[in-house]
Order: structure tokens, then sequence, then C-alpha cells
């Protein structure tokens, strides 16, 4: 089945440590997005990528890194120069026309204690 | 910056009463797409609109597009408790590099 996956579901990390969010699409997307959410909050844009190899910074960059070096897969290094990561991340993806809807992962609940 | 803003935050209401959220942008949208997030899920595509002045129905949801294209509602005839969840109205914004941007969201809560 075609789909966007993102792992793990949960995830714990000590303060000061890096972690790296996996976001797998096998739809053939081009354009692909990384979204913080927190309690009682819409999505914020961190990243987005419409290009392999090609990626701008969304609303709330700082403290946060990606890469695409493949078509598939565009992941979200959490660094420890974010300063309040704790939070939901959902990764989308979406063909590069104009007018096509994104499809969310399932999302990714980001502890750090 | 470009925003796009959502009203009210959110909203309780007694199963079988009608509900509205309305979306504005501060610009002009290419599109504006509506999503629904169950408590726990992940947004999910509900309907996109393009045109101006647009409205497009699905069952008891009506969604309108404004003539200015800054603007969006969702109004949901009767509610359920299967329509609790977050609805989310999404613009795109062209710009060098084609940006979705998401409003905050509206979560509704049915009563029984």
């Amino acid at each position: 089945d075609g789909g966007i996956t993102q792992s793990p579901k949960y995830l714990f990390r000590k303060e000061g440590q890096n972690v790296t969010l996996s976001c797998e699409q096998n739809l053939n997307h081009d354009a692909m997005y990384w979204y913080r959410q927190d309690p009682g909050q819409g999505l914020r844009l961190i990243y987005y990528s419409q290009i392999v190899n090609d990626f701008q910074k969304g609303d709330i960059a700082e403290g946060y890194s990606v890469s695409r070096e493949k078509k598939e897969s565009f992941p979200l290094t959490v660094t420890s120069a974010q300063k309040n990561p704790t939070a939901f991340y959902l990764c989308a993806s979406k063909e590069a026309e104009d007018y096509t809807e994104a499809f969310f992962g399932q999302g990714t609940r980001l502890t750090v204690v | 910056g470009q925003q796009v803003m959502q009203i009210p935050q959110y909203q309780h209401v007694q199963e079988g009463e009608d509900f509205t959220t309305y979306c504005n942008s501060s610009t002009t949208l290419s599109n504006i797409q509506w999503y629904k997030q169950r408590p726990g899920g992940h947004p999910v595509f509900l309907i996109q609109l393009v045109k101006s002045g647009e409205v497009k129905k699905q069952k008891r949801l009506t969604f309108q597009f404004g003539e200015a294209k800054k603007n969006s509602s969702l109004h949901i005839t009767a509610t359920q408790t299967t329509d609790v969840g977050t609805y989310f109205c999404a613009g795109l914004m062209k710009t060098s590099y084609d940006k979705v941007i998401f409003g905050p969201g509206t979560s509704l809560s049915v009563i029984p």
C-alpha cells in the first residue's frame, strides 16, 4: 500500500541529545513537509522540500535540521539547540502540482526529559 | 509574515446543533484546503476549494471560499459525535517556494 510512514511513534530523549525523526513515503511525491504541533495549537511549519537535495526553512526552523538525499525520505533532526523540543511532529508529502492534497504520517511524539 | 487564522479556537455544541469555523488569511491564497484531525490522530484531507466564491458540500458539511480568496468557512449541520476533532484550514501561498500554511485549527466537542 502507498503511504507515508513516520517512526517511531513515541520517542524519549535526554536533554542535550540530538535526535532524528524518520519520514518515508512511497507515493512518489516531490514535496515533503515537517510540522510541529503543540497541545491545543495548530501545525507550525519547520522545514519543507520540493525537490531532492533542496529544502527551505519554515516558520520555526531554529534548532532543527533536515536532509533530502532521496525523494522518498525527509528525516528531521531535533538538535540540542531547540529550546522546547517536546512536541508532536508530523510529516506530510504531496505532489508538486498546486492543487493536490497533503498526506500525513501518523506522527512522532517526542518527549525530552 | 504570512498568516492563516481560524476562529473560534474551541467550540462545544450539543449534538444536533450546527457548527461553523472561519479561516482568514493575511494574503490571497491560491487555494484553501480543509483537514480534520481526530483526537490522537493525524490530519486527514477533507476538501479543496480553488475558485473565488466556490461552495462545496459533503453531506452535512458545507465549505465556502471567499470572493477575495482570503477567507473560508466550514459549516456542519446537525452535528454528531463523529464530528469531534480539530478542523484545520490550509492555504497554498505562491512564493518562490510554494508554502502550505495551516491555520491553528478549531477544536470541536460534541455533547451527546
